[in-house]
């Protein structure tokens, strides 16, 4: 089946630094999704993206759709505390257009 | 706007006993809906997915089933507990964008279950 290589799978930060991740396949996504999870909750929808080649931002956070297709990328900009969580991709595949396949998450730690 | 509601919150329940995980949706008609379980607070599996009432997909074989009697309303059911069903339960609404067909999914608060 599809899948998704979501890397690095765990990473520390200090307040300031940027922060980077993404998302790779072997097969195109119509389109990129980007959540981000705090500890007992829910998933949240950050950013979509429909494009291949297209760059959002949400406030400090930017998302480029590869051109190929085949990948993704979140970008953090000078982190804060509240930026810890759990970070996952989801790509919607041609066919069936209506499951998204997941990444399996970047957990974002404070480094002490 | 929309709104999703899972309940109850957490649960703790007996190996052998039953469950019954209710999700709801306002703000929208006909969506799809999805139940995800997470273990260890890492990767999402797909449990089941509805496009309508009664029209239910099972993505891996297991002792829970789901049920959607209402165009809102998504039922996750065992009717007896292992300890491997515990985790946390996720359910979703999914939606087609304007934009090419583009689909984006939206989950609820979640559901932690533990079996005992």
């Amino acid at each position: 089946g599809q899948q998704l290589n979501q890397s690095p799978q765990s990473m520390f930060i200090q307040e300031g630094e940027d922060v980077s991740m993404n998302c790779t396949s072997s097969s195109i996504f119509n389109t990129w999704l980007w959540y981000k999870q705090d500890p007992g909750e829910g998933p949240v929808l950050l950013i979509a993206l429909y494009k291949a080649g297209e760059l959002t931002s949400n406030g400090r956070l930017t998302a480029q759709f590869g051109i190929t297709r085949k990948d993704s990328f979140l970008n953090i900009s000078a982190s804060i505390p509240s930026d810890v969580g759990i970070y996952f991709c989801a790509g919607q595949p041609s066919s069936p257009r209506n499951k998204l396949v997941f990444g399996a998450g970047t957990i974002l730690r404070v480094k002490s | 706007s929309q709104t999703i509601h899972q309940w109850p919150a957490t649960l703790v329940q007996p190996v052998g006993s039953p469950l019954s995980l209710e999700c709801t949706v306002e703000g929208t008609s006909n969506p799809n809906l999805y139940w995800y379980r997470q273990a260890a607070g890492r990767g999402l599996q797909l449990l089941f997915y509805s496009v309508g009432i009664g029209q239910i997909s099972s993505e891996v074989p297991q002792n829970l089933s789901a049920s959607r009697p209402q165009d809102r309303q998504f039922i996750l059911s065992s009717k007896k507990l292992l300890l491997s069903d515990s985790g946390f339960y996720l359910c979703a609404w999914g939606r087609e964008t304007g934009t090419s067909g583009s689909h984006e999914q939206y989950f609820g608060p979640g559901t932690r279950l533990t079996v005992t």
